[in-house]
């Protein structure tokens, strides 16, 4: 049973630092891409960025460039995400997913971890 | 960034009925598009990709249809299990979602 399961999240001021790790089980993790999705309180899903199989290729949705990092390692099955120079609009929810094969919908979700960023 | 318009934002309707919410890409994404369920406190669930294949699991009253901009996802026989939020998702390009569609029993 493919399993993704994030943990690092919480309560941390505006300008901080933040990392966020996804333990994936169930599957052949260095065969697919990775990517990290978020969702504010009662709103729509945004994609955060996405990693490579092999970790060899990133990107990044504009308002994170240069701020968010994305990284696997796949001898641990894990993703991550450091987030750096948190802002008030980067509160959500954060997902991680698994870009399937043969199109590049998520098809699997973990069950989302909650990154508030306040003072 | 390509924007997906969903429509409509929510939507009421009774059981067995049969339910469209409708997804226009603001450019041709080649049926390079999926659709997610959402329940409440519960993270997404794929549903359709390829704009018309149907995820391993998913009941057969699901279907997608579409091509060029214009896609939608068409539920038969409105059951109460499938009360949730919907979004359509492209893949064309840098991921880009819908703003949801929130379906309600009536």
């Amino acid at each position: 049973e493919v399993q993704l399961v994030e943990s690092g999240g919480g309560l941390v001021q505006p300008g901080r630092s933040m990392k966020l790790s996804c333990a994936a089980s169930g599957f052949t993790f260095n065969n697919y891409d990775m990517a990290w999705v978020c969702q504010a309180p009662k709103k729509g899903l945004e994609w955060v960025a996405t990693i490579s199989y092999d970790g060899s290729s990133t990107y990044y949705r504009d308002s994170v460039k240069g701020r968010f990092t994305i990284s696997r390692d796949n001898a641990k099955s894990t993703l991550y995400l450091q987030m750096d120079s948190l802002r008030s609009e980067d509160t959500a929810t954060y997902y991680c997913a698994r870009r399937g094969y043969g199109s590049w919908a998520f098809d699997y979700w973990g069950q989302g971890v909650m990154v508030t960023v306040s003072s | 960034d390509i924007r997906m318009t969903q429509s409509p934002a929510s939507l009421s309707a009774s059981l067995g009925e049969t339910v469209n919410i409708e997804c226009l890409a603001s450019e041709d994404i080649y049926s390079d598009l999926a659709w997610y369920q959402q329940k409440p406190g519960k993270s997404p669930q794929l549903l359709i990709y390829n704009a018309n294949s149907l995820q391993n699991g998913v009941p057969s009253r699901f279907s997608g249809s579409g091509s060029g901009t214009q896609y939608s996802l068409k539920i038969n026989s409105l059951q109460s299990e499938d009360v949730a939020t919907y979004f359509c998702q492209q893949y064309n390009n840098y991921p880009t979602f819908g703003a949801g569609t929130k379906l309600e029993l009536k």
